[in-house]
């Protein structure tokens, strides 16, 4: 079985200042994981994916995520928050064979402080 | 050009009615899911289609009835709506064959069951 947990239901930065979102899975076989993005009343979008490749992992808009074994952690970060970043983060993994089914963390929301 | 529409984005419902949702994605991707969020935003997988055949069913109330007419289609139909329907239900799509491929989400239907 998979899961992913976010730590943290609400981050809040202040613009220009680190973002640092957290996210650790649990997975029985050779995880994919994924960070996605939802702004108000939209759909998600992927923000960026690892996928074994390299661990650590630069995605859209700035943000880039480093892939962890040890600590079973996929964290999402950007060096310098804009206000437009204010959104709902999601982090999900798959990796079950026979399928493709994300599992979702409980998200976190990120607001920027002017 | 959309990649992944839905129709309707809102939808307010009496209880005991029977709606339709309906998704199209002009991708060319293989596999088409629906998900759904709750109003604390957890997003869980409900259905997955591969080629128009039924391959992740996640516990999901019969009233529920995913129907694929075409790799490019995957409606939803719910029969006798209940107050604890009312959601956010994303269709996504995906192409299958390697396990870290993103899926692409809709914007989403809002259901209100009153």
């Amino acid at each position: 079985a998979q899961s992913v947990t976010q730590l943290g239901s609400h981050v809040s930065v202040s613009e220009g200042a680190l973002v640092l979102l957290r996210c650790n899975y649990s997975s029985s076989v050779p995880p994919y994981l994924f960070w996605y993005v939802q702004y108000p009343n939209q759909g998600l979008q992927l923000l960026l994916k690892y996928t074994s490749a390299a661990t650590l992992v630069k995605g859209i808009n700035g943000f880039e995520a480093e892939f962890k074994k040890s600590e079973t952690s996929f964290h999402l970060t950007k060096p310098s928050a804009h206000m437009s970043d204010a959104a709902e983060y999601f982090c999900a993994v798959s990796g079950q064979r026979g399928a493709q089914k994300l599992v979702f963390g409980q998200g976190t929301r990120l607001t920027i402080n002017p | 050009d959309t990649a992944v529409s839905q129709t309707p984005k809102y939808l307010v419902t009496q209880m005991g009615n029977d709606k339709s949702i309906k998704c199209e994605q002009n991708l060319g991707h293989d596999t088409m899911y629906w998900y759904k969020q709750d109003s604390k935003k957890f997003l869980k997988i409900m259905f997955s289609y591969n080629n128009k055949e039924l391959i992740i069913n996640e516990t999901v109330p019969n009233r529920f009835s995913p129907k694929s007419p075409d790799k490019a289609h995957l409606n939803l139909h719910i029969n006798s709506l209940e107050l604890g329907d009312s959601a956010v239900y994303f269709c996504a799509s995906s192409q299958s064959g390697r396990l870290n491929t993103e899926a692409f989400f809709g914007q989403g239907t809002r259901l209100t069951v009153v």
